[in-house]
């Protein structure tokens, strides 16, 4: 079978820094991407992994290991709006963005 | 200019109707999907299209029918609703059927369905 694995919540405080996991067991890989969804929005793309290592986007960084069937995205400089689900979606070897169940991301003033 | 639209936003409906639900995108991409969002908020593909034609067809009722007229638009048709059809739809597209770190894919804003 497929499965994602990504906590169901975090919480952080404005300003802070906060990681999200995700751990994939799927067929075939191709990468690892995140996407953010505000209540009541759609999904937006955030970042994709197809080789190991990490990767920066602004105050977003994601970082993949193949090895280890991980990769976890990071929040700098946390914002209010920030507050969102965020999920982690495997690219699988027929194309197909198999999702996690997401994370809640609350920020705290 | 919106990128990729789904009309209606909201369908309320009686079980055992049949509705459709419209998406149209303006990217010139090649590739489109739909996705069901349950109320847990897990995001499953059902179907993908590359150039009107399907080439992802998900485990999923066949009540359920896409139709894409042209590459872009992909429209949704489901027969004889049932409770556990109320969801959130959302519709997608991509500029090719393979992935690489510039081929994100773009989501409509979704259609809320509720089956009553």
């Amino acid at each position: 079978g497929q499965s994602l694995e990504q906590p169901s919540e975090v919480t952080a405080v404005e300003g802070a820094i906060v990681q999200i996991n995700c751990t994939y067991q799927t067929s075939g890989f191709y990468g690892l991407s995140w996407y953010q969804q505000h209540d009541g929005g759609a999904p937006t793309f955030l970042s994709y992994n197809a080789l190991d290592g990490l990767e920066e986007t602004g105050r977003f960084s994601s970082f993949l290991s193949r090895s280890d069937s991980y990769g976890y995205l990071l929040l700098q400089e946390l914002q209010m709006k920030d507050s969102a689900s965020y999920f982690c979606a495997v690219v699988d070897s027929s194309y197909k963005l198999i999702f996690g169940s997401g994370t809640r991301l609350l920020v705290r003033p | 200019d919106t990128a990729v639209s789904q009309t209606p936003k909201y369908l309320v409906t009686q079980m055992g109707n049949d509705k459709s639900i419209k998406c149209e995108q303006n990217l010139g991409h090649d590739t489109m999907y739909w996705y069901k969002q349950d109320s847990k908020k897990f995001l499953k593909i059902m179907f993908s299209y590359n150039n009107k034609e399907l080439i992802i067809n998900e485990t999923v009722p066949n009540r359920f029918s896409p139709k894409s007229p042209d590459k872009a638009h992909l429209n949704l048709h489901i027969n004889s609703l049932e409770l556990g059809d109320s969801a959130v739809y959302f519709c997608a597209s991509t500029s090719s059927g393979s992935f690489s770190s510039t081929d994100t894919q773009y989501f409509g804003p979704g259609t809320r369905l509720t089956v009553l």
